[in-house]
């Protein structure tokens, strides 16, 4: 199986600034005959399911956030939130879809300072 | 409109079998692409995918719970079944269906029931 290791498991953020979520893998989910990252990003909100913001490593979802941006490729990847809103509050998930079983990271939660 | 929604037993015993019903609306899995799965996820921790059922009826399932795990669809009906045989208090979590993306390739899911919280007890 590929783990999924996300830092920090929490951060504090002051409205209007930067929250930046790692992510890393435990091994390449690079696809060198394509030169994509197989790599999905979700938002959480509580009491939600989650969202899917983006995929592979750095597609925004149709609808999300111009603030919301993926980047990374092989083995590190790094979600950021520019310009943080009150309604980013919630828990942030990567997932690797390079190979079954389909594996989750912990989890970011991202509050407001 | 492309919704899922989860169906079925909120509490169940241990020992016994749990079976999920996710109906969804407004995509069809005879379609070359589309699959539909599921995830769960314990209160308060982290989403853990269980299984994924394709169009061509491929099923795949995570190594940890396979021998315990069935999915299956029926497809005029727009639905997809999820079985855990032999449940213990530690399968309580909130059970979600999701649809994987249309793109062959492109394993992420893009749209999620509300799930439904199981919860394992005697």
């Amino acid at each position: 199986d590929i783990a999924m290791t996300q830092s920090p498991d929490s951060l504090a953020v002051s409205l209007g600034e930067r929250a930046t979520i790692s992510c890393r893998s435990s091994q390449n989910i690079l696809y060198t005959s394509n030169n994509r990252s197989y790599l999905a990003w979700y938002q959480q909100r509580p009491g939600q399911p989650p969202k899917l913001l983006i995929y592979w490593a750095s597609t925004r979802e149709s609808g999300v956030p111009a603030r919301f941006s993926g980047s990374g490729s092989g083995a590190y990847f790094t979600l950021t939130i520019s310009n943080l809103q009150a309604e980013d509050v919630a828990v942030y998930y990567c997932q690797q879809y390079y190979s079954t079983p389909f594996t989750f990271g912990g989890g970011t939660k991202v509050q407001i300072k | 409109q492309i919704t899922l929604k989860e169906s079925g037993p909120t509490l169940v015993k241990p020992t016994q079998t749990l079976t999920l019903t996710c109906t969804f609306s407004g995509f069809s899995l005879n379609t070359a692409g589309v699959a539909v799965g599921w995830i769960r996820q314990p209160p308060g921790k982290a989403l853990e995918w269980l299984a994924l059922l394709y169009w061509d009826d491929d099923k795949r399932y995570t190594p940890s719970l396979e021998s315990r795990l069935t999915i299956a669809k029926d497809t005029s009906r727009g639905q997809v079944f999820l079985t855990l045989t032999n449940v213990d208090p530690v399968d309580t979590a909130t059970y979600y269906c999701a649809r994987k993306a249309v793109l062959i390739k492109g394993n992420w899911f893009d749209t999620w029931g509300q799930g439904l919280l199981v919860t394992v007890s005697s």
